[in-house]
């Protein structure tokens, strides 16, 4: 069965320090998806990215990037600079490919809650 | 262009009382899902719809729940005799394959439950 883990319950920041999240995840798939959501206090999950598992590069946008390593099953998130309005839950979460009903299901860990102190 | 919505927002009811929620997914989207979150958890997955079939669920989908997606547009998850554990976010979220089938669900704002 598939597994993510964030160990980082809650991390606290000084506005525009750098941070990482970090995600290790579980699967017996060679092929399954990796994403990053946000939840802000408001609680609607806002989309960040998607890996495939045969895709390791390493991904930037703008002061968000992203380390995917299979070696180490670990998909971690970098904020740069960051600011308070980074403020939020962020979710890792794996999708397997479900080939008989044809879900792709998430599996999401339990999440870290940022705060970012101005 | 709209995202995915959800109704009521909010939900207090009584133990023993019988809800339903709403969601309408993003038009183009034949691809649907309910997930439930508790306090302090990750949304876990309840069921999934392709067009208007429910193809997937989840153990955690008890006899009380229920979900339908009449002509595969929006979707309505019904809890009959809530009890105080049913007490979370419900989650919608729709997707649609791309060219290499792979998705990507896009959440509504969710519907918070209390049961008192």
């Amino acid at each position: 069965a598939q597994k993510v883990t964030q160990a980082q319950t809650e991390i606290s920041v000084v506005e525009k320090e750098d941070v990482t999240l970090d995600c290790v995840y579980e699967t017996r798939d060679t092929t399954y998806y990796l994403f990053w959501y946000k939840q802000p206090p408001s609680g609607e999950l806002v989309f960040l990215i998607r890996r495939n598992s045969f895709d390791e590069q390493n991904e930037i946008s703008g002061r968000y990037s992203w380390n995917f390593q299979k070696s180490t099953s670990s998909f971690n998130f970098t904020i740069t600079a960051s600011q308070v309005v980074d403020s939020a839950v962020y979710f890792c979460a794996l999708s397997e490919v479900y080939s008989g009903a044809g879900s792709y299901q998430l599996t999401f860990g339990k999440g870290t809650k940022l705060s970012v102190i101005p | 262009d709209t995202g995915v919505s959800q109704n009521p927002r909010h939900k207090i009811t009584k133990r023993g009382q019988n809800v339903t929620f709403r969601c309408d997914p993003i038009s183009e989207h034949n691809r649907l899902y309910w997930y439930r979150q508790t306090l302090g958890q990750g949304p876990e997955f309840l069921t999934y719809f392709q067009n208007e079939a429910q193809l997937e669920k989840s153990r955690l989908l008890s006899d009380r729940f229920s979900a339908e997606r009449p002509k595969g547009s929006f979707s309505t998850l019904e809890i009959q005799r809530t009890e105080q554990g049913d007490s979370a976010m419900y989650l919608c979220a729709s997707s649609l394959l791309d060219r290499g089938d792979q998705e990507t669900q896009y959440f509504g704002p969710g519907t918070r439950l209390l049961v008192l």
